[in-house]
């Protein structure tokens, strides 16, 4: 167990809709990262967030959004869904925001599976 | 940006020793990670490594070379359990935040 909670574990909504992924990152952690893995695919980065506020932005479409509250946990809202963004969400979190030097790595959630139908 | 290349698959036997190579092109480079992936799971920490040599964990070793921009994993007495997917990560001071992966190597270890 990574102490990284992501809910749900699985989701299946219609195209169009609108979803959102919650990440609970370990305890005491101030970074948290987004990622997508699509089926057979690498882990693309999306967004990373350090004590609420936004710190680096990868490849994300603009129908997806995501916030850390005052409380570190974040969320990941996806809207207007396609049958592309069937995915494997996965959030990490790690201490401070790499880089921070150190062996800060991050720890993975177990990820929330939304399949699109 | 960052480059981070690995080969796509490798194949051996178990109980054998499989090296996974990584190159890297960065500025600013703050460390290179290993997680390893099972198929449908998170992934978990391997290893870390930010000067240059050899660090030593069990049955899996990492190695960097930052003049060449290249680490690999050294997987010793391959186990069933092996099989997954090992991906090298690189934290970079230019790319403040984005903890980008390359694209995983898929490990099938065969009796």
């Amino acid at each position: 167990d990574s102490g990284v909670t992501q809910t749900p574990k699985h989701l299946i909504t219609a195209t169009g809709q609108r979803v959102t992924l919650r990440c609970s990152p370990r305890s005491g952690d101030l970074s948290v990262y987004w990622y997508q893995q699509s089926l057979d695919q690498g882990l693309q980065f999306l967004i990373q967030y350090y004590n609420g506020e936004e710190r680096a932005k990868g490849n994300i479409l603009e129908r997806f959004s995501a916030q850390q509250f005052p409380d570190l946990h974040s969320e990941l809202n996806l809207s207007s869904l396609e049958l592309g963004d069937s995915a494997l969400y996965f959030c990490a979190s790690s201490p401070r925001g790499l880089p921070a030097g150190g062996n800060t790595e991050a720890f993975f959630g177990q990820g929330t599976r939304l399949t699109v139908v | 940006g960052q480059n981070i290349d690995q080969p796509t698959e490798m194949t051996a036997t178990e109980g054998a020793i499989v090296q996974i190579n990584c190159t890297y092109q960065t500025s600013g480079f703050n460390g290179l990670f290993w997680y390893q992936q099972h198929a449908g799971e998170a992934p978990t920490f391997l290893s870390y490594n930010v000067l240059d040599g050899l660090e030593e964990k069990g049955r899996f070793s990492s190695f960097l070379s930052r003049s060449k921009g290249y680490s690999y994993l050294l997987l010793k007495e391959l186990q069933m359990k092996d099989s997954a997917s090992y991906l090298c990560a690189v934290s970079s001071t230019d790319s403040w935040g984005k903890f980008q992966f390359g694209a995983g190597t898929q490990v099938v270890v065969t009796p």
